[in-house]
């Protein structure tokens, strides 16, 4: 079966500091993997997806497989970077699979 | 239009009363998304569109739910006398197999 899990609700941080959003997940084949934002008053959007290995707005995350996890970093959060973040998993995208999401993070940054 | 548009965005219903949630997605897009978001949880997945293909409505959480569409255009999600536990924000999202989700805002449907 597929699972996301986010073990935080709610993480706080100051201005500058590092920032850390975990994720795990549970699925039997090769996942692939998603971190979506919804700012405040705005609709749900893509934040990035793993098999892009991109940077977004300064995030990044990577895959381990062998710890099922795809936490979201970046070295210095900004006030601008407070919103509810989701991890997101779903089978083979191409195929046009469902996804997956876990029950969200709320980020706060601090000035 | 340019995103996924859904209408109402907001919806106030008795108990026991039926109603309709509409999707328009995005031009050209084949798949289409339901998803439920209580407050204070993640997103639940309802039901998936995908062309012609049958419908995947494994997330349906009972027969009061029922959702059409029609080709690749507007959906609507139907819930039949509503309960106080479907009090939540509907999600609608559109894509392109292979390329991300677009959602559109969401419907807030509150039962009294």
């Amino acid at each position: 079966a597929q699972r996301v899990t986010q073990p935080e609700k709610l993480l706080s941080v100051f201005k500058g500091a590092p920032v850390e959003l975990k994720c795990n997940y549970s699925y039997s084949g090769s996942p692939e993997l998603f971190w979506y934002v919804q700012y405040s008053r705005q609709r749900l959007q893509l934040l990035l997806r793993h098999i892009s290995r991109e940077s977004i707005k300064g995030f990044t995350a990577d895959l381990n497989k062998g710890e099922t996890s795809f936490h979201l970093k970046k070295p210095f959060a900004q006030e601008e970077d407070s919103a509810m973040y989701y991890c997101a998993l779903s089978g083979r995208w191409s195929q046009g699979n469902k996804l997956v999401f876990g029950a969200g993070t709320i980020l706060r940054v601090k000035s | 239009g340019a995103g996924v548009s859904q209408s109402p965005s907001n919806k106030v219903t008795e108990k026991g009363k039926d109603v309709e949630l509409r999707c328009d997605p995005i031009s050209g897009h084949t798949a289409l998304y339901w998803y439920r978001q209580r407050l204070g949880q993640g997103l639940e997945f309802l039901i998936y569109f995908q062309g012609n293909s049958a419908p995947d409505k494994s997330g349906l959480p009972s027969d009061r739910f029922s959702a059409e569409r029609t080709g690749e255009s507007v959906s609507t999600l139907t819930i039949q006398r509503t309960q106080q536990e479907d009090s939540a924000v509907y999600l609608c999202a559109s894509s392109l197999a292979g390329f991300g989700y677009t959602f559109g805002s969401g419907t807030r449907l509150t039962v009294v």
